[in-house]
This record gives C-alpha cells, sequence and structure tokens, in this order.
C-alpha cells in the first residue's frame, strides 16, 4: 500500500511568516499534486508536479518535487491570513490510475 | 462553466436509518469519483466511473454502501444502514475521463452526522 507522510499535521504561525510543509513516502509516484481545501468547500488543485526536482512557483508559493519521485514540498513566502487552510499533497502511482492522498497539513495564519 | 454540484449540503440522521447523497458533475466529465473525508484525514476513494461503469469499488464496503451513475452523468451513493463510523464528508469529484488520473475538480461535498 502507498502512503503519503505529511508534515507537520498542524501549523500556527503570524502573517509574514515563511513556511515550509513536507510529503514523503517511500514509493515512487508518476506524479504529485498539491490541493488546498477551505472549510466547507472540496479541495482544489494548486499545481502538478511531474519530472523529479522539477520547481514550480504559484506568486508565493514555491513547490518542489524529489530527485526520486518520492517526496515533495511546499513553501510559502510571507504568509497571509488568507493562506489559511487545509493543505494536501496526493500522488499518482506508477500507473497513473490512482490518486492517493496524504492526510494533510491544517495551516493557520494570524494577523 | 458550473462546478459539481452535491446534494445535500448537511445531513443528520441516526444511525440504522438510510441515507443517500446525489452529485453532479462538471458538463462533459466522463470521470466520477466518491471520496470519503474523515476529520482531520485527506479523502480516500470510494468508488471511481468511467461513464457509467464502476471501474474501481475495491474501497467501497458493499455490505452497506452502494452506488449508481445511470446515464453516464449524475450519480448517487447511498448508505444503508448508517453506522456511528460513517460521519464524515463525502465529496464527488469529476474529471475529463480516461483510465489516467487527470485533474479532478471537487464538489462542496456532503457532511454527515450520525447520531
Amino acid at each position: 500500500t502507498q502512503l503519503l507522510e505529511q508534515s507537520p499535521q498542524f501549523l500556527s504561525i503570524q502573517e509574514g511568516e515563511n513556511l515550509t510543509v513536507y510529503c514523503n513516502s517511500s514509493s515512487v509516484f508518476s506524479s504529485l499534486q498539491w490541493y488546498r481545501q477551505e472549510p466547507g468547500e472540496g479541495p482544489v488543485l494548486l499545481v502538478t508536479v511531474v519530472t523529479g526536482g522539477e520547481v514550480k512557483k504559484l506568486k508565493r508559493l514555491t513547490f518542489q518535487f524529489g530527485d526520486a519521485r518520492k517526496d515533495s514540498s511546499l513553501h510559502i513566502t510571507a504568509a497571509q491570513t488568507g493562506d489559511t487552510g487545509l493543505y494536501l499533497c496526493a500522488g499518482v502511482d506508477q500507473a497513473g490510475t490512482a490518486l492517493i492522498f496524504g492526510k494533510g497539513t491544517t495551516l493557520s495564519v494570524s494577523s | 462553466e458550473a462546478g459539481v454540484v452535491q446534494s445535500p449540503r448537511y445531513k443528520i440522521i441516526e444511525k440504522k436509518q438510510p441515507v443517500a447523497f446525489w452529485c453532479n458533475p462538471i458538463s462533459g466529465h466522463n470521470t466520477l469519483y466518491w471520496y470519503r473525508q474523515n476529520l482531520g484525514q485527506g479523502p480516500e476513494l470510494l468508488i471511481r466511473y468511467e461513464n457509467e461503469e464502476a471501474v474501481d469499488d475495491s474501497q467501497l464496503p458493499k455490505d452497506r454502501f452502494s452506488a449508481e451513475r445511470l446515464k453516464g452523468v449524475d450519480s448517487t451513493l447511498k448508505i444503508q444502514p448508517a453506522e456511528l463510523g460513517d460521519s464524515a464528508v463525502y465529496l464527488c469529484a469529476s474529471s475529463l475521463g480516461g483510465l489516467r488520473v487527470e485533474t479532478q475538480y471537487f464538489g462542496p461535498g456532503t457532511r454527515l452526522l450520525v447520531l
């Protein structure tokens, strides 16, 4: 069974701080997706990383896929209160037919 | 363009009662997913449809859960009878189609509380 471990599980920071969320597995994934989920809503796709070592930037968010395609990180620069939410990583298996979600990191940014 | 629509948004029932959730995917999306998300957890796949065919229902507890996608558009997920442990958010998602995982678009979910 493929598992994705996310850390930390909870993160509470002040506006303006930087943070990094990690997503790790012992399995290789063909690609990895990051979602953000706000209370009362479904997850919304932020980015998909496909190539080992790939780095993608989305405004203040930087996503990196590990060289071995087993892990990923999300870095947020100068966090804002609007970044508050549940951040989920999800790996696509090697066959490309299944999406496996991690348990998520709950981020709270206060002003 | 309308997103994935789910109803009801909230449901409170007593254990042993039946309950049903409805999902209308994005127009033109052939693949439909039902996920269950427990509090503080990521979504877990229950069933995946390609048009009207269930191509992956390995995680669906078939003793009490059933699903259908008549005509390959709308879908209904049913629980009968509900148990306390079924309290969770039930998410529906859709994607364009094909066996390979593509970008999935999620609905807002139905929050079920079993008392």
